[in-house]
């Protein structure tokens, strides 16, 4: 089976853009999460998607948002880019509940904003 | 919510030698705790998880060990080897919350 795939790999962005990051589930998985990964801060959790529905969004302001589409894949979408906001971002894939089960993850977009 | 400390944030040991890392939670409700892997450059990977009916699980060098009343788990490497230098973080969660939360991070560094 092919893993979790995300595009773009890199971004550059300035303050104020807006940029949308994409993310493939692995075949069958219905529950795409994604997570805001910074050095010394860990992986912090942004949202969970299952089957189109928002089941869970972490502490992120409105600026960040998501959306899953019917075949599963996912978007996530950041508005009003700011300079902290430069990150690796990563999406998972799960079978079922992705809080209570393997996630697998991709590799990452990292987005860097200037 | 849920928070979850991680400690040493950084570890040093030689090959051959066992590695120890620690992590509290502090929602009681929590009930799975995995352990994921990240090398350098590379997508986290899950290399043992626990659930909270059991007290300790094994898998080959690795061991996971859970004490929900003290509400820390730890993970165990046996016979380090370079191979085995990455972050490692843990993470826990409770059926209610529907999130994983991770800890910041642990750099274990294997030395030839």
């Amino acid at each position: 089976k092919a893993g979790v795939t995300q595009t773009p790999r890199y971004l550059i962005k300035t303050r104020g853009q807006q940029v949308t990051l994409s993310c493939s589930p692995i075949s069958g998985h219905r529950s795409v999460s994604w997570y805001q990964q910074t050095p010394g801060q860990g992986l912090q959790f942004l949202f969970e998607y299952f089957s189109e529905t928002q089941r869970n969004k972490g502490n992120f302001p409105g600026r960040f948002s998501g959306r899953q589409f019917s075949n599963s894949r996912s978007e996530m979408n950041v508005s009003t880019l700011e300079l902290g906001d430069s990150a690796l971002y990563l999406c998972a894939s799960s079978l079922r509940d992705s809080h209570q089960n393997e996630q697998f993850f991709g590799p990452g977009t990292r987005l860097t904003v200037l | 919510g849920e928070n979850v400390e991680q400690h040493p944030s950084t570890l040093s040991v030689q090959e051959g030698d066992s590695a120890v890392i620690k992590c509290t939670y502090s929602d009681s409700a929590s009930n799975y705790f995995p352990w994921y892997k990240q090398e350098l450059g590379k997508r986290p990977q899950l290399i043992i998880d626990i659930r909270s009916n059991v007290g300790e699980k094994k898998d080959q060098r690795i061991a996971v060990t859970l004490n929900k009343t003290a509400k820390h788990f730890s993970l165990h490497i046996t016979e380090t080897q370079p191979e085995d230098s990455a972050v490692y973080f843990c993470a826990a969660t409770s059926g209610s919350a529907r999130q994983l939360t991770f800890g910041s991070g642990t750099q274990l560094t294997v030395l030839p």
